[in-house]
C-alpha cells in the first residue's frame, strides 16, 4: 500500500524556537496534504488542506503565521510550528490522498512535540 | 450539526468474541465513502475498510466487515473473533464527493480482555 513518511517521529523544543515537521509520500503522487493535531484521546482536528504549488486553506481558528504549510513538491508538505510555545504541544500528523473520495487518507506516523 | 457520530466512547470485549463500533453519518451528498480506521497506543492511523455510496454489498476485510445501512445512514464496524492487539482507537470518517476533505468521529476506544 501507499507508504507516507513523516518525520521526525519526536521532538523536544524551547519556547521560542521553531520547528519543521515533513511529511512525504513515499509511492505516489499526492496532489493533496492534510495537517492534523491530536489532542490525548481525542479526535483529529483538521488544520490545513495544502495543494501542490498553492496556498494552503487553514481551518477556522488555525493561525497561519503560527502552523506555515509548504506543498512545494507532490511528494513533499511541510508543516513549521513558529515560535512554539507550550500550548503548541501535542501530536501532529498529516496525510496524503488523491481527491476521489474512494481513495482512503494514507497517514504519517505522526510527531510527537513538547515545547518546554 | 456533526457529520459523523460515534456514540460510544469505549467499549470492552472478551478476546475472540466479536464487537461492533457504531457510526452514523449526516449528508446530503449522494456520493461519499465512509472509512474506519484503527490507531494503536504508538499513534499510526491504520486503514481498515472502505465502503462507498453506492456499493451494494457490505465491505469486507478479513476479520473486519462493515454494516452499511444506507437508509439509516449508518456504518458501524464488526470486528469478529477479537484478539489483544485490537485494543486500540477507532475512528469513522467521511470523504463527500462535493468535499473531498475528510471529516473524522471522535473515536471509540476498544479494549479487549484475555
Amino acid at each position: 500500500g501507499a507508504v507516507v513518511s513523516q518525520h521526525p517521529s519526536r521532538v523536544i523544543c524551547k519556547s521560542g524556537t521553531s520547528v519543521k515537521i515533513e511529511c512525504r509520500s513515499l509511492d505516489f503522487q499526492a496532489t493533496t496534504m492534510f495537517w492534523y493535531r491530536q489532542f490525548p484521546k481525542k479526535s483529529l482536528m483538521l488544520m490545513a488542506t495544502s495543494n501542490e504549488g498553492s496556498k494552503a486553506t487553514y481551518e477556522q481558528g488555525v493561525e497561519k503565521d503560527k502552523f506555515l504549510i509548504n506543498h512545494a513538491s507532490l511528494t513533499l508538505s511541510t508543516l513549521t510550528v513558529t515560535s512554539a510555545h507550550p500550548e503548541d504541544s501535542s501530536f501532529y500528523i498529516c496525510s496524503a490522498a488523491d481527491r476521489q473520495n474512494s481513495s482512503p487518507l494514507h497517514f504519517g506516523n505522526g510527531t510527537r512535540l513538547t515545547v518546554t | 450539526a456533526q457529520k459523523i457520530t460515534q456514540t460510544q466512547p469505549g467499549m470492552f470485549v472478551q478476546e475472540k468474541e466479536a464487537v461492533t463500533l457504531d457510526c452514523t453519518y449526516d449528508t446530503s451528498d449522494p456520493s461519499y465513502g465512509l472509512f474506519w480506521y484503527k490507531q494503536p497506543s504508538s499513534g499510526e492511523m491504520i486503514f481498515l475498510i472502505y465502503q462507498g455510496s453506492y456499493d451494494q454489498q457490505n465491505a469486507t476485510e478479513g476479520r473486519y466487515s462493515l454494516n452499511f445501512q444506507k437508509a439509516r445512514k449508518s456504518a458501524n464496524l464488526v470486528i469478529s473473533a477479537s484478539q489483544l492487539g485490537d485494543s486500540a482507537m477507532y475512528f469513522c470518517a467521511m470523504r463527500e464527493g462535493g468535499s473531498y476533505i475528510p471529516t473524522f468521529g471522535r473515536g471509540t476506544s476498544l479494549i479487549v480482555h484475555p
